[in-house]
């Protein structure tokens, strides 16, 4: 079973409303990433993070697109203001820090914008 | 930049024949690949990985051999289960440094009837 924990795991919005999502990654795991996974399956890596620090990110457009990563508390992703086209699943994963290291992912939150 | 080409994207087949999945990839950098399996609902998790050239890595009936001089790791099983029916993905890890986002193909639905 995961250890990656995703909450929620639906979530429906209307369009302008905010959206936000949140994963408590692997116990030990320093590096959380963040993907969208559209309704054809491709996968669109979003960010990372290394102990609360990015670590790579894509150009989130309009800025509408935030993420966290606080110490002691659950990472978060957040929409500002949802668009149909953000439909989608969101997958968090964490990992060890390392090339070769497996990467764990949580069973996803399924953004629908209506 | 770095890529990662799945041919198929959908595989259906009969319980007990074998399968192979198509995957190839370009980078400027020492590869490591990984297969990832995703079923209906679940999280993906881990199947195989490998960064050594020429050496068949295994794992739950499925093997697959990354070959350097083809950029291919292409996934095999020789007799295929109804529970294999799910969603595979190769990925690949981009960068030196750990930590860093996998780039993932657009992913292979197999579909096993009885």
């Amino acid at each position: 079973n995961s250890k990656v924990i995703q909450t929620p795991r639906y979530l429906v919005k209307g369009q302008g409303q905010k959206a936000k999502m949140r994963c408590i990654p692997e116990k030990g795991h320093p590096v959380v990433f963040w993907y969208q996974q559209n309704k054809n399956n491709e996968f669109k890596f979003l960010i990372n993070f290394q102990n609360q620090e990015v670590l790579q990110q894509i150009d989130m457009t309009e800025k509408r697109f935030s993420a966290e990563c606080p110490s002691n508390s659950p990472c978060s992703l957040e929409i500002q203001s949802s668009e149909a086209g953000d439909s989608a699943l969101y997958l968090c994963a964490s990992s060890l820090a390392g090339r070769n290291t497996e990467v764990f992912f949580g069973k996803g939150t399924r953004l629908t914008v209506v | 930049g770095d890529s990662v080409t799945q041919t198929e994207g959908l595989v259906t087949l009969t319980k007990g024949l074998p399968v192979m999945l198509n995957c190839t990839y370009q980078t400027t950098y020492s590869p490591f690949l990984f297969w990832y399996v995703q079923h209906l609902n679940e999280a993906p998790k881990l199947l195989l990985k490998s960064s050594t050239d020429n050496k068949r890595t295994e794992h739950q009936g499925f093997y697959a051999t990354l070959h350097k001089s083809s950029s291919s790791f292409h996934l095999q099983k020789s007799s295929v289960q109804l529970s294999d029916s799910a969603l595979y993905f190769c990925a690949l890890s981009d960068t030196l440094q750990g930590g860093r986002a996998l780039i993932f193909g657009t992913g292979t639905t197999v579909s096993v009837s009885p």
